[in-house]
């Protein structure tokens, strides 16, 4: 089955800097990468997705890239802010022509924004 | 529109003790989807149902989980009897038919076993 690994497991950085998380990657049939963000208490929701026909997609502050050769797909977040503070999740899945199959998720990352 | 509604949101039993969550979709979406999040790790899928049907059960513990989605609708998942290791979070998830990738989650039943 799907294997899917995320670094780093903790990231703090400085409000207003760059954050990177990176995940990896095992089935190569797998052509759907969400990812989500889940705070304190909640479930978690998603912030943005990417299939596998496409290299890049952007949502304002937030970016994810992908790299199906490496089988490598990454989220970056640009000018954070504190409420930006969460876990944030990558998954991984055979979507649409293999039907709605379940995730296969990362452990996390714990990302904190320091004032 | 109101988001996947999950009960009890929390939930203290003894072990040995049965225990059931339920969960409402979003309405309209066909798929629904019990993950179990244990502390500091992903979710891990259950089960998965595609109206009624449980299409996806393999990491679902028989021995001791079941689970059921009679209407296609809601569903409710039991645990009988209860142990110590799985006191975690149980998720519920849905999506729909046209845009079937995208799942969006209920806040999650957490479960203390005793």
């Amino acid at each position: 089955g799907e294997n899917v690994e995320q670094h780093p497991s903790t990231l703090s950085v400085q409000e207003g800097d760059s954050a990177v998380i990176k995940c990896t990657y095992s089935d190569s049939a797998s052509n759907y990468f969400p990812w989500y963000k889940q705070e304190l208490g909640k479930g978690p929701q998603l912030i943005i997705d990417i299939r596998s026909n496409v290299g890049e997609k952007k949502d304002q502050r937030i970016a994810v890239t992908l790299n199906k050769t490496a089988k490598h797909f990454s989220l970056h977040i640009t000018e954070t802010q504190p409420e930006d503070s969460a876990v944030y999740f990558c998954a991984a899945s055979i979507g649409l022509g293999g039907g709605a199959d379940g995730l296969t998720f990362g452990k996390g990352t714990h990302l904190i924004i320091q004032p | 529109e109101a988001g996947v509604v999950q009960s009890p949101r929390y939930k203290i039993i003894e072990k040995k003790q049965p225990v059931a969550f339920w969960c409402n979709p979003i309405s309209g979406h066909n798929t629904l989807y019990w993950y179990l999040q244990n502390l500091g790790q992903g979710p891990e899928l259950l089960i998965r149902y595609e109206n009624e049907e449980a299409v996806d059960d393999s990491q679902l513990p028989k021995d001791r989980f079941s689970a059921e989605r009679l209407k296609g609708v809601d569903s409710t998942l039991k645990i009988q009897p209860a142990e110590l290791g799985d006191s975690a979070v149980y998720l519920c998830a849905s999506s729909q038919r046209a845009t079937r990738d995208e799942q969006f989650f209920g806040p999650g039943t957490r479960l203390t076993v005793l």
